[in-house]
């Protein structure tokens, strides 16, 4: 079962920055926040993961609480494209592989 | 990044019959691959894993009868699904983590339409 829960839309204006919170109040200490996103009909598409330290690359930032048990997506200058399903996902390590359980999404719509 | 495809993209069967639908890694080799269903507007839904050389691991309440899996290769896994019904209608998408323990990546998923 997902260890997520994430609000299930939000509306962002193009250029500003979208913040996409998730909680995941139950997680281990040696587990991963992942963040994902899917645009229609297509495979999803890694952005972010993180520990416990804040993660920035090309996409986007990744703010982790320091009790770990919520996080935010922040992508800087939101673009029409950015609009899909964003999931937060913690990883469970089991020795057949790290599955990802994947929680409801955000759907999030950019408007121009 | 690695790269996962997936074939076909598209199918459209009739009730009663099997379609098989592949996942292949394309430049790494694939020890364990995820498969993934994922119904209109909902989420993706974990389905099994398959691990190259032995049986698939299904998740509760997925029928491995009904969803085969074989895993013969260390680039190629198919998912056959035996006597569809337009309720298996769906979007199926296979994953692997690839070469790192961390990333996983995932196939452009297989659009499968019963009728």
């Amino acid at each position: 079962d997902a260890k997520t829960t994430q609000p299930t839309s939000m509306d962002c204006a193009e250029g500003r920055a979208a913040n996409l919170p998730c909680n995941h109040s139950t997680i281990s200490g040696n587990e991963y926040v992942y963040w994902y996103r899917q645009i229609h009909s297509q495979g999803p598409q890694y952005i972010i993961h993180g520990l416990k330290n804040n993660e920035t690359n090309e996409m986007a930032s990744l703010i982790i609480t320091e009790d770990r048990k919520s996080s935010t997506l922040i992508l800087p200058h939101a673009t029409l494209r950015d609009t899909a399903v964003y999931y937060c996902i913690v990883r469970v390590a089991t020795n057949t592989g790290n599955q990802f359980y994947f929680g409801t999404g955000t759907s999030l719509t950019v408007i121009p | 990044g690695a790269v996962v495809s997936q074939h076909p993209s598209r199918v459209i069967c009739k009730s009663g019959t099997s379609v098989k639908i592949e996942c292949r890694s394309l430049d790494f080799q694939a020890t364990t691959m995820f498969w993934y269903r994922q119904f209109p507007k909902k989420s993706l839904m974990l389905m099994a894993t398959s691990n190259e050389g032995s049986k698939a691991t299904y998740e509760q309440g997925v029928e491995k009868d009904k969803f085969l899996i074989n895993h013969a290769s260390l680039t190629l896994s198919t998912l056959t699904v035996t006597s569809a019904h337009p309720e298996d209608s769906s979007f199926y998408i296979c994953s692997t983590p690839g070469t790192s323990t961390y990333e996983q990546y995932f196939g452009p998923g297989t659009r499968l339409t019963v009728t």
